[in-house]
């Protein structure tokens, strides 16, 4: 079984600050990570995947974000944020093993950026 | 956007009245997913499709049911529809069983009355 926890339910942040949102997950096997954006009233959107390689990927909107093995974590990062930025975001990871890739979620972090 | 389409957009039903969300695609992919979003809980699988015919059970399958009979089209009925199952349902679609991402479609708000 594999488990998702995003450590912060609401992050406020100042617009053109930096922002981190936490994410850390728990599996057995090897995983697949990858970022969700939520903007109201719709579905979600992938930001960025990290399946193999290279541990900092690059998405898009200007998030990046770092797998750390030992650590078991996945944090996405934007230098500077926009008011657009203003959306909820989800932290998956999905097993390598198994017939259908099944994506368990993270409960969301929503990111509000203020004028 | 990935061509996904969930019908109806709304839905608000009584206790016990069954009720059926499709979810058409337009992309063939081969996975279907039926999340559930509810605040606090994220999203959770509720079943999935590998193929025609071939669907399986997510972690919040209890009340719900799932049929594909074709490619393009995946239905996720609530036999006898609970207060408990007041929610935003997800499609989702994959092209493969491996890293490819989901793509979601724009959901469907249920409430039970």
């Amino acid at each position: 079984a594999q488990s998702v926890t995003q450590l912060d339910s609401q992050v406020p942040v100042f617009e053109e600050a930096p922002v981190e949102l936490r994410c850390n997950y728990s599996s057995s096997v090897s995983v697949y990570l990858f970022w969700y954006v939520q903007y109201p009233n719709q579905g979600l959107q992938l930001l960025l995947k990290y399946l193999s390689g290279s541990t900092l990927v690059k998405g898009i909107n200007g998030f990046e974000a770092e797998f750390n093995k030992s650590q078991t974590s996945f944090h996405l990062r934007k230098p500077s944020v926009h008011i657009s930025d203003t959306a909820e975001y989800f932290c998956a990871v999905s097993a390598l093993s198994g017939s259908a890739r099944q994506l368990t979620f993270g409960s969301g972090t929503q990111l509000t950026v203020l004028p | 956007d990935a061509g996904i389409t969930q019908s109806p957009r709304h839905k608000v039903t009584e206790t016990g009245t069954p009720v059926t969300l499709r979810c058409h695609q337009t992309e063939n992919h081969r996975y279907m997913y039926w999340y559930r979003q509810d605040p606090g809980h994220g999203l959770r699988l509720i079943h999935y499709s590998y193929g025609v015919k071939d669907t399986d059970k997510g972690e919040v399958s209890d009340g719900y049911s799932v049929s594909r009979s074709k490619t393009e089209d995946f239905l996720l009925t609530l036999e006898s529809a609970t207060s408990s199952q007041t929610s935003v349902y997800f499609c989702a679609i994959s092209a493969t069983g491996g890293g490819s991402p989901l793509h979601f479609g724009n959901g469907t708000r249920l409430t039970v009355t």
